[in-house]
């Protein structure tokens, strides 16, 4: 099946830094989607990207759908503790209801 | 955003019982989804329904069953729990490709 190549796996990182993130394929996907999941939480839906080359944001957050449509970035700014979690791409290809995942980067923010 | 609740939150229990997460919407979303995430991270898709009377195997091969019978509701069933089925359980709901999900069920076998 499809895999997302999601890098790093983990971040540590000092407070106020800025942070970046990909997910890429060999796969074509139609819809990209980054979501953070807290400790002992459910992963919460953060930016929905639609369109290659699409930039959005959210507050500190920027993500961008490759122009391939084979990759996403996630960019966080000026990063607080609040930030520390798991974050996963996903992608949609389209032809089901299914998403494919990540696996994650574990991301430590020091105060 | 969707609401999606699951309940219990955490469950310990012997091994040979059966036991029943539930998992319930309220947004009318026609697909849902049940997936096992392990401490390594990695979320793996067990089971999901596109509606009513409608349910499909995952990718990763799992021993537990699910029904749907109302829209709103998709309970997964453990007939008899083994330690191997130790792992945090978390449900899905959407309509097209964006997944909302629920807090999760942390199930301990012992």
């Amino acid at each position: 099946g499809q895999q997302l190549n999601q890098s790093p796996q983990s971040m540590f990182i000092q407070e106020g830094e800025d942070v970046s993130m990909n997910c890429t394929s060999s796969s074509i996907f139609n819809t990209w989607l980054w979501y953070k999941q807290d400790p002992g939480e459910g992963p919460v839906l953060l930016i929905a990207l639609y369109k290659a080359g699409e930039l959005t944001s959210n507050g500190r957050l920027t993500a961008q759908f490759g122009i391939t449509r084979k990759d996403s970035f996630l960019n966080i700014s000026a990063s607080i503790p609040s930030d520390v979690g798991i974050y996963f791409c996903a992608g949609w290809r389209g032809s089901n209801y299914k998403l494919t995942f990540g696996k994650g980067t574990l991301l430590t923010v020091n105060p | 955003e969707a609401d999606i609740y699951q309940t219990p939150r955490y469950l310990v229990i012997g091994t040979g019982k059966k036991i029943t997460l539930e998992c319930s919407q309220t947004m009318g979303h026609d697909k849902m989804y049940w997936y096992q995430q392990d401490p390594g991270m990695e979320l793996h898709l067990i089971h999901y329904s596109y509606g009513v009377n409608s349910t499909e195997k995952g990718d990763l091969s799992s021993e537990s069953t699910v029904s749907r019978i109302r829209t709103e509701h998709f309970p997964l069933t453990l007939e008899s729990a083994r330690p191997s089925h130790t792992s945090q359980y978390l449900c899905a709901s959407g309509q097209v490709y964006e997944q909302y999900f629920g807090p999760g069920t942390r199930l301990t076998v012992t």
